[in-house]
């Protein structure tokens, strides 16, 4: 059985801050992806990350995955309004079952 | 572009009822899938199915059934509906197979109350 957990669960920083949410599980994954969900509306994709030890960024975001492929983190630098949501991972098997963490909560203040 | 289409979007029902959730999508994507969302937590995959005529269950399927006779159309049924299933419905879909940067394309959500 996989064990995914996504921590913290609930974030709220002031504006200008960093921060970091980890995405964590005893699987091994063949890629992972990270979606954003503002309130009222469903997940969007932001990335996928396919090799150990790959790191992709966008934008303020930077995303990096395991060596091993079981974890992944996602780095907010100079966080801002606008990045207030649902951060989801979801790592992806050689199974048919799309999963998803239970995500973590942000909240940037102005 | 209409992508993932679901409906109602809002529907209130009183325990021991049935209803449908309707989904549909317009971009002959092989992979559609039912999550629910409670407050505090994810999403949780309640059935998927890879291709018309084939189904099968996620990580919470009791209570709830699913058919895929078309590949455009996924719908989700609560036979007997109970309080523990007020939650929003989230269908999605996905080409197969799974590989590069494909995503999950999602619906608006269906808010489901059940008194």
């Amino acid at each position: 059985t996989q064990l995914l957990e996504q921590s913290p669960q609930f974030l709220s920083i002031q504006e200008g801050e960093n921060l970091t949410v980890y995405c964590n599980s005893s699987s091994v994954f063949s890629s992972l992806q990270w979606y954003r969900q503002e309130p009222g509306e469903g997940p969007v994709l932001l990335v996928t990350v396919v090799t150990g030890g790959e790191v992709k960024k966008l934008k303020r975001l930077t995303f990096q995955f395991g060596d091993a492929r079981k974890d992944s983190s996602l780095h907010i630098t100079a966080a801002q309004p606008g990045d207030t949501g649902l951060y989801l991972c979801a790592p992806r098997g050689n199974t048919g079952k799309l999963i998803f963490g239970q995500g973590t909560t942000l909240q940037v203040k102005p | 572009n209409a992508g993932v289409t679901q409906t109602p979007k809002f529907q209130v029902l009183k325990t021991g009822q049935s209803m449908t959730l309707q989904c549909a999508q317009d971009m002959n994507h092989e992979y559609m899938s039912w999550y629910r969302q409670d407050p505090g937590m994810g999403l949780r995959l309640i059935h998927y199915s890879v291709g018309a005529g084939i189904t099968d269950q996620g990580e919470v399927p009791n209570g709830y059934n699913v058919s895929r006779s078309t590949t455009e159309d996924f719908p989700l049924r609560l036979l007997s509906a109970a309080p523990s299933q007020t939650s929003v419905y989230f269908c999605a879909s996905s080409v197969l197979p799974f590989a590069g940067n494909q995503p999950q394309h999602f619906g608006d959500g269906t808010r489901l109350s059940i008194l």
